[in-house]
C-alpha cells in the first residue's frame, strides 16, 4: 500500500480482555517498529522486526505483551490481560532497511496509530 | 545510550522563523541526526536528517554544529499547520534497530 495501515484505529475494552492490534506496513519493507505513546507522553519504543525475527524484545513493558510478524509483511501486537495503564496511542512504523542511523537515507513512515481505552 | 535534550515548548508568530534547538553531546561518530514532527492526533513524520553538513530540502533546514554536540531545526517561516511535535532522534547504541524519540519540542504557531 502507499502507507502503512493501522487498525483498528480506536479501540475501547474492559479490563482483562485481551486484544490484538495490527499493522499493514509499506509494501517491499523489511523492518517494521512499534511503538506505545500514553496520553500528553513521548514514543516509548515497544519492538522492532528485521524481516520476521525480533532480535530485541526488551522493550515490552510486560510479558503480557507479544508481537509477530508473518511474510515480512502484516505485524501483529498482542497485549493479554489488558490493564489500565495500557491505555494508549499504539503506533507502528515501517523503513525499507532498519534503521540504523549508520544509513541517513532509512527513514520511518509511521501509520495513524491505535488508540486503546482500557476500562 | 545516545541521547537528546530539548525545551518542553516554544512559540512563534506566522510567517516568522523558527529555530528548534537539540543537544545530543554524547552522540556517536557516525550517528545521523533525524528529526521528526507529530501533528496532532498523527503519527510522527519524517523531516530532515544530517550527518556533519548542514542540510536543506523543502520542508526545513538543520544547522549541525561543527562538533555535532548540538543541532537546530530551522523553519523558514512558520505556518499555522507547523504546529506540532518536534522530535530530534539519536541511534540506541544497545540495539541497532532501536530508535529513541525523546520527549520533544512542542510547537505553538500563532496567527
Amino acid at each position: 500500500g502507499a502507507g502503512v495501515s493501522q487498525s483498528p484505529s480506536n479501540k475501547v475494552t474492559e479490563k482483562g480482555k485481551d486484544v490484538e492490534l495490527r499493522c499493514d506496513p509499506i509494501s517491499g519493507h523489511t523492518a517494521l517498529y512499534w511503538y506505545r505513546q500514553r496520553l500528553g507522553q513521548g514514543l516509548e519504543f515497544l519492538i522492532y522486526f528485521q524481516g520476521n525475527s525480533a532480535p530485541d524484545k526488551s522493550g515490552l513493558p510486560s510479558d503480557r505483551f507479544s508481537a509477530e510478524r508473518t511474510g515480512e509483511s502484516v505485524s501483529t501486537l498482542t497485549i493479554q490481560r489488558t490493564q489500565q495503564e495500557d491505555s494508549a496511542v499504539y503506533l507502528c512504523a515501517s523503513s525499507l532497511f532498519l534503521a540504523t542511523m549508520y544509513s541517513g537515507a532509512n527513514v520511518l513512515t509511521f501509520g495513524a496509530g491505535s488508540r486503546l481505552t482500557v476500562l | 545510550d545516545a541521547k537528546t535534550t530539548q525545551p518542553n515548548s516554544m512559540e512563534s508568530n506566522e510567517e516568522e522563523p523558527v529555530h528548534l534547538p537539540c543537544n545530543h553531546s554524547t552522540i556517536s561518530g557516525t550517528d545521523y541526526i533525524h528529526w521528526y514532527r507529530q501533528l496532532p492526533s498523527q503519527g510522527p513524520e519524517y523531516v530532515i536528517h544530517g550527518l556533519t553538513s548542514n542540510v536543506n530540502n523543502r520542508m526545513a533546514s538543520l544547522a549541525i554544529a561543527e562538533d555535532r554536540k548540538s543541532s537546530t531545526l530551522i523553519l523558514h517561516r512558520a505556518t499555522l499547520r507547523d504546529a506540532a511535535v518536534y522530535y530530534c532522534i539519536l541511534r540506541d547504541e544497545g540495539s541497532q534497530g532501536n530508535l529513541i524519540f525523546g520527549k520533544g519540542t512542542k510547537l505553538s504557531v500563532k496567527p
